[in-house]
């Protein structure tokens, strides 16, 4: 069974300009969720999406943003880049019941100059 | 304000011995319990869950602990095996504390000589 993919792994963008990360979850699983990881604030929620809904978002500005396709791929999407966005961005993928395991991605590394 | 806490950032096992990390939580709303494992540059990998109805759950060499009156959980690795050099996270989850998301602590790097 394949694992959660993500694309790309590595990306540089520059300051102002917008970026969309790809994820597919494991087959099977409806949920996803994004986080990102810096080195001061480890690990933090963005949001999770459930048969394209948005079921809960965490405390990110509105500039980050997502979405869930029918098939369970999800993107997100950040406009106006700062250099502060640069994180490593990671998708996990679950059954969807709560209080069930997330398998994460490997992540992607966006670095913003 | 950090609701999962992992007061040791690093620690250094021998091989063969135990390691035992810990964690700490405040939101009495949690009720799910995980540990995963992360090397650099990879995503995490999950390892070991434990619900609220349990003390205790095991799987092969891991074992978690948990304390619900003391808000505080532990991983037990026995024995240790240099592989298992990672930083580990605790990350927790409910049904009334945010619904499905994960918060997790600042994560302990454990570091096993041979």
């Amino acid at each position: 069974k394949a694992g959660v993919t993500q694309t790309p792994r590595y990306l540089i963008k520059t300051r102002g300009q917008q970026v969309t990360l790809s994820c597919s979850p494991i087959s099977g699983h409806r949920s996803v969720s994004w986080y990102q990881q810096t080195p001061g604030q480890g690990l933090q929620f963005l949001f999770e999406y459930f048969s394209e809904t948005q079921r809960n978002k965490g405390n990110f500005p509105g500039r980050f943003s997502g979405r869930q396709f029918s098939n369970s791929r999800s993107e997100m999407n950040v406009s106006t880049l700062e250099l502060g966005d640069s994180a490593l961005y990671l998708c996990a993928s679950s059954g969807g019941g709560i209080n069930t395991e997330a398998f994460f991605g490997q992540g992607t590394r966006l670095t913003v100059v | 304000d950090q609701q999962v806490k992992q007061n040791s950032p690093s620690l250094s096992v021998q091989e063969g011995r135990i390691s035992i990390l810990n964690c700490d939580y405040t939101n009495s709303m949690f009720d799910y319990f995980l540990w995963y494992k992360k090397y650099p540059a990879e995503g995490p990998t999950f390892l070991i869950s434990i619900s609220s109805i349990k003390d205790k759950n095991e799987d092969g060499r891991f074992t978690v602990f948990l304390n619900k009156s003391a808000k505080h959980l532990s991983l037990h690795i026995v024995p240790s095996q240099p592989g298992d050099s990672a930083v580990y996270f605790c990350a927790a989850t409910g049904s009334g504390a945010g619904s499905y998301q994960l918060t997790f602590g600042k994560g302990t790097k454990l570091s096993v000589i041979p």
